[in-house]
């Protein structure tokens, strides 16, 4: 497709499930970048990568967040045992290199109840 | 560290008003400053940025202009229409090794009514 493409766009699912997240960048894009958009607020850096490394992982916010994108294009982000409080959107974006022009999925909405 | 602060909404408008969203940023070293806008139901998109002091960016009738020594970067438009209607972010990034992470505000909503 043209655009960032995000899926599922929504899901729900239980406290102490775990769920994964799926992003397929715009092609030809190296740099892939993950946030997270809780209600009320901005987008917060999660992760970056830069081909198929990781290179700035500083936003996850603890160690049940795990991201992977193995051969350069689609990533995954992981979450293990969730908790109410990881209930965002999380939001994929893409671009042609570190520091080029981001462009955005219109983002998963996870709710854990 | 380095931080977006920009005004609360909802901001309400008549259509043909003017618009003014404030920002202002804190930050070390020279960032590049950006205003994205979120449409409903649609992914966020870049407006327009500036990448140093005085630069004026612009798009779709958007203005900002990069004040260092008010660190702002407040977003104008002369005359909305019902179809600017949608949450505006303004954000940064780092210069140099941080280039790549964007630091957002916590958005603006605007309601332009006909």
């Amino acid at each position: 497709g043209a655009g960032v493409s995000q899926t599922p766009s929504n899901k729900v699912t239980e406290k102490g499930k775990y769920v994964e997240l799926r992003c397929d960048p715009i092609s030809g894009h190296t740099a892939l970048y993950w946030y997270r958009q809780s209600l009320g607020q901005g987008p917060e850096f999660l992760i970056y990568f830069q081909g198929t490394g990781a290179a700035d992982d500083s936003g996850l916010p603890n160690d049940r967040f795990f991201a992977v994108r193995p051969e350069g294009s689609v990533s995954t982000l992981k979450i293990q045992r969730t908790e109410r409080g990881d209930s965002a959107v999380y939001l994929c974006a893409s671009s042609l290199s570190a520091g080029t022009k981001l462009f955005f999925g219109s983002g998963t909405q996870l709710s854990v109840l | 560290g380095d931080s977006v602060t920009q005004m609360e909404g909802p901001v309400t408008l008549s259509e043909e008003a003017f618009l003014t969203i404030n920002c202002t940023y804190t930050a070390t070293g020279y960032p590049s400053l950006f205003w994205y806008v979120q449409y409903p139901g649609e992914g966020l998109q870049l407006l327009l940025k500036a990448t140093k002091a005085d630069d004026k960016g612009s798009n779709k009738g958007f203005e900002a202009t990069y004040r260092k020594e008010t660190t702002s970067f407040h977003l104008e438009k002369g005359s909305v229409q019902v179809s600017d209607s949608a949450v505006y972010f303004c954000a940064l990034s780092g210069d140099l090794d941080s280039s790549y992470k964007l630091i957002f505000g916590s958005g603006t909503r605007l309601l332009v009514r006909p």
